[in-house]
Order: structure tokens, then C-alpha cells, then sequence
């Protein structure tokens, strides 16, 4: 089974400063894995996704995350933050194609980090 | 692309009463949607995987009669609570697999309160 574990459930900060939120995965074999945000009363929109290659991941508005196989990481990152980045971010793992289990296609959350950024 | 709509974005029914709530790709062909479920300051649950043409496979602990699960078409799938009571009060979102990308898009969300 796999599981996926966000280490802050709340992470405040000021504008323009840079953040981290971290995840960390759990899984017996190989997966892929997003980064979501979401907004109050909305559903979730894809930020950026681990699948394969480089272990550098450039998403949306800014937004980047690095797989680190060794230490089951995948912690998101953004240099410098803006208010409109005020929101639940939720990491995620899905089991890989070619992994040979049964769970092909589920996605695990993770229990959500509330960004906040302030003024 | 690869939009998916979910109706409605809120509803408010008497304990007793069944909800459906649909969700529809409207631009692509939806074999497999998921239902997730979501409490207050809480993450998303999955509750069921849905394929189209067959039944649902429902996760441990989630009730198959009172949450009836429909995918008869490649762009519709439907979620009916059944005999609603307060403590199925939640934020409900699907999701759909978008084939060959190894991605996910998803529903707005339906918030649903039980009174």
C-alpha cells in the first residue's frame, strides 16, 4: 500500500519570501506524483507531476518540486511567493503503469498543507 | 481541455432524501472516474472507482447501497446518497483519469449539508 505524508499542516509566510512544503511518500513500487492546489469550495488543479526523467519538476505559476528517490521525498518549492498563492496544497502518489500492482491509477493524498501568505 | 464538470456545486437537502451529483467530460472520453470525498480541514478520501459499463469498485468501509455510483456513458457518471443523514455532510469531487497522459483532472466539488 502506499501513503503520502505532509509534514506541515500549516505553513504561514510573507510575500515575496520563498517556501518549501514537504512531502514525503511511501510506497513497495515505483510511483508517480502531483502536487495540487486547492482552493476554498473548489476542486483541484494540477500544479506539477513526477512521472519519469529529470528529477526537477517545473510546474504552473511558478511552482517546482524535486523527487528524491532516497530520502521518498517530494517537496514543493517557489522562490518567491504571492498572496494569490494563499491556498491547500495536497501532495499525491499514484502507483506507476509498468509497477505491476493492483492500484494502477489511485491516487493517495496526502493530509494537505494551508499555505498562507502574507502581506 | 480535458474538462470536467460537476453539478451541483452545493445542495442542501432533508435527512431522508437522496442527492445525485453528476459529473461529465466534456471533452474527452472518460473510461475511469473516481469519487473522492472530503471533511472539513481534512484531505480527500477516496470512496469509489467507477468504470464505464461495469460496477463500481467501492474502498473498504464505504457503503455500496448508500452510495450508489452509475457510469453508463464515457461522459457521465453519476454519484446518488441515498437516504441522507447529517453525517454525510461533506465536500464530494470527481475525478477522471485522462487517458494517456498519466494525469488526473477534476471536478469543481459538490458541497453537500444535511439537515
Amino acid at each position: 500500500a502506499q501513503s503520502v505524508t505532509q509534514l506541515d499542516s500549516q505553513v504561514p509566510v510573507f510575500e515575496e519570501a520563498p517556501v518549501e512544503l514537504r512531502c514525503n511518500y511511501s510506497s513497495s513500487v515505483s510511483v508517480y506524483l502531483f502536487w495540487y492546489v486547492q482552493y476554498p469550495n473548489q476542486g483541484l488543479q494540477l500544479l506539477l507531476k513526477y512521472l519519469s526523467g529529470s528529477t526537477l519538476v517545473k510546474g504552473i505559476n511558478g511552482f517546482e518540486a524535486e523527487f528524491n528517490k532516497s530520502q521518498t521525498s517530494f517537496h514543493l518549492r517557489k522562490p518567491s511567493v504571492h498572496i494569490s498563492d494563499t491556498a491547500e496544497y495536497f501532495c499525491a502518489v499514484s502507483e506507476g503503469a509498468n509497477a505491476g500492482g493492483t492500484s494502477y491509477g489511485k491516487l493517495t493524498f496526502g493530509q494537505g498543507t494551508i499555505l498562507t501568505v502574507h502581506p | 481541455g480535458a474538462v470536467v464538470s460537476q453539478h451541483p456545486s452545493w445542495v442542501i437537502c432533508k435527512s431522508g432524501t437522496s442527492v445525485k451529483i453528476e459529473c461529465r467530460s466534456l471533452d474527452f472520453q472518460a473510461t475511469t472516474m473516481f469519487w473522492y470525498r472530503q471533511f472539513p480541514k481534512q484531505s480527500l478520501m477516496l470512496m469509489a472507482t467507477s468504470n464505464e459499463g461495469s460496477k463500481a469498485t467501492y474502498e473498504q468501509g464505504v457503503e455500496k447501497d448508500k452510495f450508489l455510483i452509475n457510469h453508463a456513458s464515457l461522459t457521465l457518471s453519476t454519484l446518488t446518497v441515498t437516504s441522507a443523514h447529517p453525517e454525510d455532510s461533506s465536500f464530494y469531487i470527481c475525478s477522471a483519469r485522462i487517458q494517456g497522459s498519466f494525469g488526473y483532472t477534476f471536478g469543481s466539488g459538490t458541497r453537500l449539508t444535511v439537515v
